[in-house]
């Protein structure tokens, strides 16, 4: 069964404070992509990587960073932690040209207090 | 631009039909429609091409009208399983990176 795993379910952090998310799929997809989810606002996309150290941002890239070193695995960085950052993100795979739509994690519920 | 879901939430008993549009200010390459559980990721129902067919099985369908830039999702005889909320995702061009703008959702709630 195919697979896009994150790190952590749950992970509270402090204001200020550096936060790594981390997502690894196991298909072999070129194309990955970190949102973030928020009630009455769906899915907002933050950034996507097409290639191996290839990004491009999203639609509320602010605050964000990302790093693609290898193809199974895409990072995502809060710089500097804000209340505002408190969501769920979701990271998600597909390869290119399929008929077969994204495959999400499970997600990463942050607080930032 | 995010694609505009309608409605916002329905409910109904089970049996009954439903039908969540999706439309976009732009021209659309693709539509994908996902359904989320409650506590769960989403999970891909399917995807319309432009140019191609109106797709589905049995009890779930969905149609693509390119002149319009909407999509359709049709639900027929529902189930209690057939609760959650569902999103469609539009890509605007075929760039290759399969990037998707989500709708804010569609809360579907099937009572017995």
């Amino acid at each position: 069964d195919v697979k896009v795993t994150q790190s952590s379910r749950y992970l509270v952090k402090r204001t200020g404070e550096k936060v790594f998310l981390e997502c690894v799929q196991d298909m072999d997809h070129e194309n990955m992509f970190w949102y973030r989810q928020d009630p009455g606002l769906g899915l907002r996309l933050i950034y996507f990587s097409y290639d191996v150290k290839m990004k491009e941002k999203g639609d509320i890239p602010e605050g964000y960073s990302v790093s693609r070193e290898k193809k199974e695995r895409f990072s995502l960085i809060l710089e500097s932690a804000s209340t505002n950052q408190t969501s769920m993100y979701l990271c998600a795979s597909i390869q290119h040209g399929t008929a077969y739509g994204y495959t999400f994690g499970s997600g990463t519920r942050l607080t930032v207090v | 631009q995010q694609p505009v879901q309608s409605p916002q939430a329905v409910i109904l008993r089970e049996g009954e039909d439903a039908v969540i549009n999706c439309s976009s200010s732009k021209a659309l390459y693709s539509v994908h429609w996902y359904r989320q559980k409650h506590g769960e990721a989403p999970v891909f129902l399917m995807i319309l091409l432009k140019g191609g067919e109106q797709k589905g099985h049995e009890k779930i369908s969905a149609s693509f009208n390119e002149k319009k830039q909407q999509s359709s999702l049709y639900l027929t005889a529902s189930q209690l399983s057939y609760s959650g909320t569902y999103f469609c995702g539009t890509e605007t061009a075929n760039f290759g990176n399969e990037k998707l703008t989500f709708g804010t959702g569609t809360r579907l709630t099937i009572i017995p």
